[in-house]
């Protein structure tokens, strides 16, 4: 069965600091990859996704992934934390159906704190 | 740009009774999902609509029904409400293209739902 794996609830950071985010998937063939932003109390934000080609996929608020089919891993990275930052990330796959994309299976998220 | 629009952002019921929750995507998208949050979980996928048809279905619940209008909006209904239906509920939109998987899916802000 698909799953996705984010191995840290919890990540403190100092601002100006780098972050990496990891997220691990199972999946049967090549997965339609995602990471979205929550701030508390809002919506899910798209950072960026990744769906085939280059491996390393830039996004918005400077953030890039990168996806390793041989780790089976799509690791969120920011070189410099800023603030604002902080939030909770999901990590999720599009799992595929009858040549459309269905439903998204999400990470269980992991909570980024910034210290000042 | 317009993004998902979902109403009402917050709603307060007592158990057994029903709530409607109404969802209404980005222009042009034509297919929609459901999801729900519970407190500090990821979301749960419950159901899908491509075209006002039913697409994908999840852990939705038997008490729990939906539909997509004709104006591609979508509405979900809940009755018998339990206090474990407390969660925030989101719905996203996406454009399908027809023999492609390139769906990217966008988050309405939410509707938190109280169940006392």
């Amino acid at each position: 069965a698909q799953s996705v794996t984010q191995p840290d609830i919890h990540i403190t950071v100092s601002e100006g600091a780098s972050l990496e985010l990891r997220c691990n998937y199972s999946y049967g063939a090549t997965p339609y990859l995602f990471w979205y932003v929550q701030s508390p109390g809002q919506g899910l934000q798209l950072l960026l996704k990744y769906f085939s080609g280059d491996t390393l996929v830039q996004g918005i608020k400077g953030f890039e992934a990168e996806f390793k089919r041989s780790q089976s891993s799509f690791n969120l990275r920011k070189p410099s934390v800023h603030w604002s930052d902080a939030a909770e990330y999901f990590c999720a796959v599009g799992p595929v159906y009858g040549g459309s994309q269905g439903n998204l299976i999400f990470g269980k998220g992991t909570k980024l704190s910034v210290k000042p | 740009a317009a993004g998902v629009i979902q109403s009402p952002r917050h709603l307060i019921k007592e158990k057994r009774e029903t709530a409607t929750l109404k969802c209404y995507p980005i222009p042009r998208h034509d297919t929609v999902y459901w999801y729900q949050q519970g407190p500090g979980q990821d979301p749960q996928f419950l159901i899908s609509f491509y075209e006002k048809m039913q697409s994908d279905k999840g852990s939705i619940p038997d008490r729990f029904s939906a539909q997509q209008f004709s104006d591609y909006h979508s509405e979900l209904n809940m009755s018998s409400l339990e206090l474990g239906d407390s969660a925030l509920y989101f719905c996203a939109s996406s454009f399908r293209l027809a023999g492609l998987i390139l769906e990217t899916q966008y988050f309405g802000p939410g509707t938190r739902l109280l169940v006392l």
